[in-house]
């Protein structure tokens, strides 16, 4: 069953601790996403990968770091540096390629990060 | 700048209505435009995809038009359900590899029995 999940579904972290949130793809993707998104907001793009030992920052991308070590795998960790973490994350892999279906990212159930 | 924009906000409707979303773009060059749904506390699904050269595309109870030259476009649900409850977001594609895009603020939409 091809899919991109993301763990924990829910994750409570205190004040001045990195947590690192994780994200597996089966569905061979070369890209992928993370994005952040606030209560009533769209989506805004952290980071992402388009190939292995690659990435890019994204729009909001103080405060976060990644790695793509694995073409299946994107873990996202969230620095003390972030100011303001708790958001709901999702992770997101693309096939790459100039096709009608090239443009459509699928999406993970996300995390929910709360800072306590 | 690069825009993306969704109306309304939020929009409440009653089961077995209609409604229609809007989504006005001034991004360039244009490859595609989709339109995912993201139900509350999940990942956004897409349901529908349209290049410039498509007017309609249809999804069930859910058709998509798109009008290249106003750059709009828009996501009628027809007979809606409890299930619709979602929220709505437009995606403007610029490149046909898909590596840039904008993502729309989304419209909220409540289905009330």
């Amino acid at each position: 069953d091809g899919g991109i999940t993301q763990s924990p579904k829910y994750l409570f972290r205190k004040e001045g601790q990195n947590v690192t949130l994780s994200c597996e793809q089966n569905l061979n993707h070369d890209a992928m996403y993370w994005y952040r998104q606030d209560p009533g907001q769209g989506l805004r793009l952290i980071y992402y990968s388009q190939i292995v030992n690659d990435f890019q920052k994204g729009d909001i991308a103080e405060g976060y770091s990644v790695s793509r070590e694995k073409k299946e795998s994107f873990p996202l960790t969230v620095t003390s540096a972030q100011k303001n973490p708790t958001a709901f994350y999702l992770c997101a892999s693309k096939r790459q390629g100039a096709s009608e279906r090239g443009g459509e990212q699928f999406f993970g159930p996300g995390t929910r990060l709360t800072v306590l | 700048k690069n825009q993306v924009e969704q109306s309304p906000q939020s929009l409440i409707i009653l089961e077995g209505k209609n409604c229609t979303l809007q989504c006005n773009y001034t991004v360039s060059p244009f490859s595609n435009l989709r339109w995912y749904k993201q139900d509350t506390g999940r990942g956004p699904v897409s349901l529908t995809i349209m290049t410039f050269s498509e007017n309609t595309k249809s999804n069930g109870r859910y058709t998509a038009t798109l009008d290249a030259d106003t750059k709009q476009s828009s996501l009628h649900i027809t007979a809606s359900q409890l299930s619709d409850s979602a929220s709505y977001i437009c995606v403007v594609i610029l490149d046909n590899y898909g590596q840039n895009f904008v993502f729309g603020p989304g419209t909220r939409l409540s289905v009330l029995p």
